[in-house]
């Protein structure tokens, strides 16, 4: 069965450091792998995604993540925080495998980026 | 103008009525969902939509049911509500490719409580 671990509930990291929010996952098949962002009162945002090619993508805002299929992670990072990505974040998994149209999100963490 | 839009976005009843919540979209999407979001668990799928004429249960869609009105519309109805279906609920759309590498877009969310 699919499943999305994000081991981290919060996140804290002062503004202009580099910041890493860890995804963890289990498909029986090849994934798509998806970023997504929630600001209050808002919907979820994409920010990036991982389908194949490149371990290394790059998506909206500066954030960027690493595909790496031994570890099976696929951790969110930036080069420097923003006090304005404060924000809670969702990894998401879709196994195409079985028709990859059921997407597992991970249960969320909330990354603080203090001034 | 929202490409996914919800109403309402906030509902306050109490246990056993009947509640409604609708979406539409402009995204011309074929692929429709409903979620909910607790805290710590992250997004549930309660029922999707692939067309108009398909429906199709998620993981938690007891106590729950859907009406797809038009590829536009998706709606989410709790015929009894009870306390433990106080959440905030989201809708979201994706293109209708099968092996689709697409992100989902969602609305703004719908926040009920059951008193």
């Amino acid at each position: 069965a699919q499943s999305v671990a994000q081991p981290e509930d919060q996140v804290n990291v002062a503004e202009g450091n580099p910041l890493t929010v860890k995804c963890t996952y289990s498909v029986s098949g090849n994934p798509y792998l998806f970023w997504y962002v929630q600001y209050p009162n808002r919907g979820l945002q994409f920010l990036l995604k991982y389908i194949t090619g490149d371990n290394l993508v790059k998506g909206s805002y500066g954030f960027e993540a690493e595909f790496n299929k031994s570890q099976t992670s696929f951790h969110l990072k930036k080069p420097s925080a923003l006090v304005s990505d404060s924000a809670l974040y969702f990894c998401a998994v879709r196994d195409i495998a079985t028709g990859g149209f059921k997407t597992i999100f991970g249960a969320g963490t909330r990354l603080f980026v203090k001034a | 103008d929202a490409d996914v839009t919800q109403t309402p976005r906030n509902r306050i009843t109490k246990t056993g009525k009947r509640i409604m919540l609708e979406c539409s979209q402009t995204k011309g999407h074929d692929r429709m969902y409903w979620y909910r979001q607790d805290p710590g668990l992250g997004l549930r799928l309660i029922y999707y939509s692939f067309d108009v004429k398909d429906i199709n249960k998620g993981e938690i869609s007891d106590g729950y049911s859907v009406s797809r009105q038009a590829q536009a519309k998706f709606s989410l109805s709790l015929e009894s509500a009870i306390p433990n279906q106080t959440a905030l609920y989201f809708c979201a759309t994706s293109p209708g490719d099968s092996n689709s590498n697409q992100p989902q877009h969602f609305g703004d969310g719908t926040r009920l409580s059951i008193l």
